[in-house]
């Protein structure tokens, strides 16, 4: 199985920031990985398709890039709704895997 | 905008089966689209516990392959989620979910919480 690595593991920023997301792939993935922002009590919505796709309705504050082994999400001027945890996900091949997860909070 | 919805039994006995259903609403094409599952345990991270292609054919997680089985009917436009003797391990909030190609359109039921216990 591929394994996907997040960091940092949790996160805490100040309104208006900027924040990095990083996931790291055991292996080479080239572009087939996914972003999933899931907030408190709800379920995962899609961000970012394709790595760096922003999915109908995902304001463009959110930014992703990356290929092969490493991958980036960006969020831009973090508003207290951008408070969730959010993951990563490798489609490249079977099964497909999940990171564990980024808490992101608000200072 | 497709609208999914789980329903099914919220508690299983353990060695029982566990059985879901996830109604597709507000698109009804449902032509090159896939059809999968994901569950969380409680105050853990996701899990993806399979597909199905558009074609019909499907693909499991190997840690649950023996005891899973995902179908759709699309007369009914809903597909179903089958896992068989269940345990406590088992105990999760469990997703549907549907994609095009490359993750594109991508959607997820609300969730619903299977409890696995005597």
């Amino acid at each position: 199985d591929i394994q996907m690595t997040q960091s940092p593991s949790s996160l805490s920023a100040s309104v208006g920031d900027r924040v990095t997301i990083t996931c790291r792939a055991s292996q080479g993935i080239t572009n087939y990985l996914t972003w999933f922002q899931q907030k408190p009590g709800t379920a995962p919505k899609s961000l970012i398709y394709a790595t760096s796709n922003l999915q109908s309705g995902v304001p463009s504050k959110f930014s992703a890039s990356g290929s092969g082994t490493d991958f980036f999400l960006n969020i831009s001027s973090l508003q207290p709704e951008d408070v969730a945890t959010y993951y990563c996900q490798q489609y490249k091949s079977f099964p497909f895997t999940f990171g564990q997860g980024t808490r992101l909070e608000i200072k | 905008q497709v609208q999914l919805q789980e329903s099914g039994p919220g508690l299983v006995k353990p060695s029982g089966t566990l059985s879901l259903t996830c109604a597709v609403s507000g698109d009804s094409s449902n032509i090159d689209k896939w059809w999968s599952w994901v569950r969380q345990p409680p105050g853990k991270g996701l899990e993806w516990i399979g597909e199905m292609y558009p074609g019909g054919s499907t693909d499991y997680n190997p840690s649950l392959k023996s005891r899973v089985t995902i179908s759709l009917d699309r007369s009914k436009n809903h597909f179903s989620l089958e896992l068989t003797s269940v345990t406590a391990a088992d105990t999760a909030v469990y997703y549907c979910a549907t994609r095009a190609y490359h993750f594109a359109n991508s959607y997820w039921g609300q969730g619903t919480l299977v409890t696995v216990s005597s």
